[in-house]
């Protein structure tokens, strides 16, 4: 009974490292979701997909790339690194656009 | 554009006492309507949602929220709060928006329940 899984659940990169975070849901959900939150703005959203093969950018999308090469799999990927990257990042999947949405437990993710 | 806000970003209430928590969305035809909760370190759990139907819509804990679209509004309530309802709360909205699907949410409330 896993639901959404995150790894790894806490990171701290040196600026221009790169990075991948995982996320891996068992519920075949076709809706995944990645979003950073920051104290103060809420959750925005990076990007998502709708769909094994698919993606699409969200509100914040620069500086970092997806991919969803299979089903239960979202990739977030940092090619490089920034301070301005430092933030807690959630996964979440959905089954369709008008379900809820189940979380990950977050990756805390500083860069120094 | 699609938005959500939640203007109050801490409210602080006695056990016992009546929560209403304010949601206002921006959106072009009527959206799909969540409110979710995370305790610190957690992620988020869905409270409750509003597709269409009853505009009073109830949730898990006791919670409720009230639809109205001439408002655009989604406000969260609790006839009584409980210490253990300490948390951040989230109003979110999903559906399509100038040609592209978003799940987007406020900027939170973060509440505080005094002994």
């Amino acid at each position: 009974n896993a639901g959404v899984t995150q790894t790894p659940k806490f990171r701290v990169l040196k600026t221009g490292q790169s990075m991948t975070l995982l996320c891996a849901q068992d519920m075949n959900h076709e809706y995944m979701y990645w979003y950073r939150q920051d104290p103060g703005m809420g959750l925005r959203l990076i990007h998502y997909s709708v769909g094994e093969g698919t993606t699409a950018k969200g509100e914040v999308p620069d500086g970092y790339n997806v991919s969803r090469l299979k089903k239960q799999n979202f990739l977030l990927g940092l090619e490089s690194a920034a301070p301005s990257q430092t933030s807690v990042y959630f996964c979440a999947s959905s089954y369709s656009r008008d379900t809820e949405a189940f979380f990950g437990q977050g990756t805390r993710l500083t860069v120094v | 554009a699609q938005s959500v806000t939640q203007p109050d970003i801490h409210i602080t209430v006695s056990e016992g006492a009546s929560l209403e928590l304010r949601c206002n969305y921006s959106y072009g035809a009527t959206p799909y309507l969540f409110w979710y909760v995370q305790s610190p370190g957690q992620g988020l759990q869905l409270l409750l949602k509003y597709f269409s139907g009853d505009t009073l819509v109830q949730g898990i804990k006791g919670f409720e929220a009230e639809f109205k679209r001439s408002q655009s509004s989604f406000n969260l309530r609790k006839p009584s709060v409980h210490w253990s309802d300490a948390a951040e709360y989230f109003c979110a909205v999903a559906g399509v928006g100038s040609g592209t699907y978003k799940y987007i949410f406020g900027t939170g409330t973060r509440l505080k329940v005094l002994a």
